[in-house]
């Protein structure tokens, strides 16, 4: 049973156009949530986060739009760079008793931005 | 380097036999987390570590998995009498972990492709 879901295994975006990838998720005991960018034989890179105190967090290009009510977050870039071309993946943790816990993972979607 | 390493960054074992892999988190990061992705799909959470501990040990997927921390730093993952569906993307992470919630961001190495025959 998959608690955070990408359902677009790829997504194609013309260079300096806004990319707009979406995450939805099951468990609503979920506060905290990530984006993580992956190159090819690279680990995850921390990209932009968002706690549900909160439904929007924006960084430079990148901004995360979280809809509680939905459990949906959505991750925009604008404008969509060449080097932007990436596996994206959507994260979720929630918090028990304070400590640190393993983040849960979507599938990814497979952002490719066109010259 | 101020990153999360691991070694080996290739492994290829034949069916059966045992396999360690390496994971040496950023310096003074106290919680330590193992991942893995199998072809296709995302990553799947196996075991973290506050200090040398290991309060959730719940994603392992089989008795044939163990993991250690020792000194509060390096990790190893063993596998047990590998098996073909072990074959996957082993990914180690790091983090800070605070008082404070919201401040646990992960950093991830550039993992192990694990390949059994």
């Amino acid at each position: 049973d998959q608690q955070v879901k990408q359902n677009s295994p790829s997504l194609s975006v013309q260079e300096g156009r806004i990319s707009i990838l979406n995450c939805d998720y099951t468990n609503s005991m979920f506060d905290y949530f990530l984006w993580y960018k992956k190159y090819p034989a690279e680990g995850p890179t921390f990209l932009i986060s968002i706690s549900s105190i909160k439904d929007k967090n924006e960084d430079g290009r990148f901004t995360v739009f979280l809809n509680k009510s939905a459990k949906h977050l959505s991750l925009h870039i604008v404008p969509s760079q060449p080097g932007d071309s990436a596996v994206y993946f959507c994260a979720a943790s929630f918090h028990s008793g304070g400590g640190a816990d393993g983040l849960t993972f979507g599938k990814g979607t497979h952002l490719i931005i066109q010259p | 380097g101020a990153g999360v390493s691991q070694s080996p960054s290739n492994k290829v074992t034949e069916k059966g036999k045992d396999v360690e892999l390496r994971c040496d988190p950023i310096s003074g990061h106290t919680a330590l987390y193992w991942y893995r992705q199998s072809l296709g799909q995302g990553l799947e959470f196996l075991i973290y570590f506050q200090g040398n501990s290991a309060p959730d040990k719940s994603g392992l997927p089989s008795d044939r998995f163990s993991a250690e921390r020792t000194g509060g730093s390096v990790s190893t993952l063993t596998i047990q009498r590998t098996q073909q569906e072990d074959s996957a993307v082993y990914l180690c992470a790091s983090s800070l972990v605070r008082q404070k919630r919201y401040q646990e961001t992960q950093y991830f190495g550039p993992g192990t492709r694990l390949l059994v025959l």
